[in-house]
């Protein structure tokens, strides 16, 4: 069975860091790309980072370039989303989500989606 | 703001037969790239419903289907369920934005 198992969220204070990390199972993880997505409460997802299969290559949404960083272990089967300079804008429940595609990543989905973890950051 | 919009929710009787648009520009949908659907029940991760504008994962009912033309693409939901009850939402890649983009997101109700 395809799994993801999202970790490593909590309670932050602005300007603070988190990291978070994304189990995998039941696939050949190494030959896909993987994102993570964010929901804040009471809004719509939105699409936060990717990397690549091999790690080769990483992508960032606007709002969080520079201060968050995507990164794999692919003998650990897990990706991970290291996140800095937080503020109370990022506060989200974060998903890991294996990315679906052919050819071109533009038109990749998001096809396996983890349980989430939710990054709450405040005074 | 998303550059992906969608009607904020749309409702039918049990049988019937709902779209939900998710209208975009040259830049993303208009630029050929391929828009892909997700059901989100409350509390739960969303889920992949039609890929690639048209194709429907394994185990996903052929009552959903896509489609897209120009600028915009749909869903439709035909026979409609009361375990249809969700959020749905939009996806696609946008050049300005050199990153994947999401609708704003429709909720379908039973009646």
């Amino acid at each position: 069975e395809v799994q993801l198992l999202d970790s490593g969220g909590g309670f932050v204070q602005p300007g603070g860091s988190l990291r978070l990390s994304c189990a995998a199972s039941g696939f050949p993880f190494d030959i896909n790309a993987m994102s993570w997505v964010r929901q804040a409460p009471g809004k719509g997802p939105e699409w936060v980072a990717t990397i690549g299969g091999i790690g080769s290559r990483m992508f960032y949404a606007d709002s969080v370039k520079g201060r968050f960083t995507i990164s794999r272990d692919n003998s650990k089967n897990t990706v991970y989303l290291q996140m800095n300079s937080l503020s109370a804008e990022d506060t989200a429940l974060y998903y890991c989500a294996r990315n679906r595609g052919s050819g071109s990543y533009y038109n990749y989905s998001f096809d396996t989606w983890g349980q989430g973890t939710l990054a709450t950051v405040s005074t | 703001q998303s550059v992906l919009t969608q009607p904020p929710s749309v409702s039918g009787a049990p049988g019937q037969r709902v779209t939900i648009s998710c209208t975009g520009s040259s830049s993303n949908i208009g630029a050929g790239y391929d828009v892909h659907w997700y059901r989100q029940l409350p509390g739960t991760a969303p889920k992949l419903l039609i890929y690639g504008n048209t194709n429907r994962p394994s185990g996903v009912p052929d009552r959903f289907s896509g489609s897209k033309s120009g600028t915009s693409a749909s869903l439709a939901i035909t026979g409609l369920q009361a375990e249809d009850e969700a959020d749905y939402h939009c996806q696609s890649y946008d050049s300005s934005l050199s990153g994947y983009v999401f609708g704003t997101g429709t909720k379908v109700t039973v009646l």
